[in-house]
């Protein structure tokens, strides 16, 4: 099994519609991340956790929020979804630690919004 | 917040070597530099990273300029499997906010 495991894979849905994208990892990793990547262009970072109570804002948080339900658990919501929120998202974790912080990325989860 | 710049894009022949240039002039004194590729239809993994000294691993060597402004990714020779997106990510002053730039695509020729 994955060590970082994203749900659903892939999902298609309409304008307005309410989506949750989930992530849950099995590292015992406190730091989580949630980035999207659109055709051609690099990863842009979402929003980020350092542990359940710590959530910070990225570099695109609007339309989005987010959910650390435990230290494995991490969710990304988009409460009315839009068509320019068409993406592939990734979730990604890391160990606390200096100079090291690897991530881990899981398989990414494929967004279509109609 | 440290920028970094790299190319677009680049090319080279299979089992030859591949040096691919960052330059992170804002680097911070204590941010490590990261590497990471993405293959085709995959997320990131790690490649590497460093503080000040070059360092070396299975996949690949990097190399830090003394005064930390740039750094390049060696792969000793290329194979057809290292073709794939390399970002070069130094964190944001400690925080481990790592922000991903658009990287280089790196072309393997046959």
């Amino acid at each position: 099994d994955a060590d970082v495991t994203q749900t659903p894979r892939n999902r298609i849905t309409k304008t307005g519609k309410r989506i949750m994208l989930e992530c849950s990892q099995t590292k015992g990793h406190d730091r989580m991340y949630w980035y999207r990547q659109d055709p051609g262009l690099g990863l842009r970072l979402i929003y980020y956790s350092f542990d359940v109570k710590d959530i910070n804002k990225g570099e695109i948080s609007d339309g989005y929020s987010v959910s650390r339900q435990a230290q494995a658990k991490f969710s990304l919501s988009l409460e009315s979804a839009i068509p320019n929120q068409t993406a592939l998202y990734f979730c990604a974790t890391s160990v606390r630690g200096v100079g090291t912080g690897e991530l881990f990325f899981g398989e990414g989860s494929r967004l279509t919004v109609l | 917040d440290a920028k970094t710049t790299q190319p677009n894009s680049m090319e080279s022949n299979e089992e030859e070597p591949v040096h691919l240039p960052c330059n992170h002039s804002t680097i911070s004194g204590t941010d490590y530099i990261h590497w990471y590729r993405q293959l085709p239809s995959q997320g990131p993994e790690y490649v590497i990273h460093g503080l000040t000294s070059n360092v070396n691993n299975r996949m690949a060597s990097l190399a830090i300029a003394e005064d930390r402004k740039s750094s390049t990714l060696i792969l000793h020779r290329a194979t057809l499997r290292d073709a794939a997106v390399y970002y070069c990510i130094p964190p944001r002053g400690g925080t481990y906010k790592y922000i991903f730039g658009t990287g280089t695509r790196l072309k393997v020729l046959a």
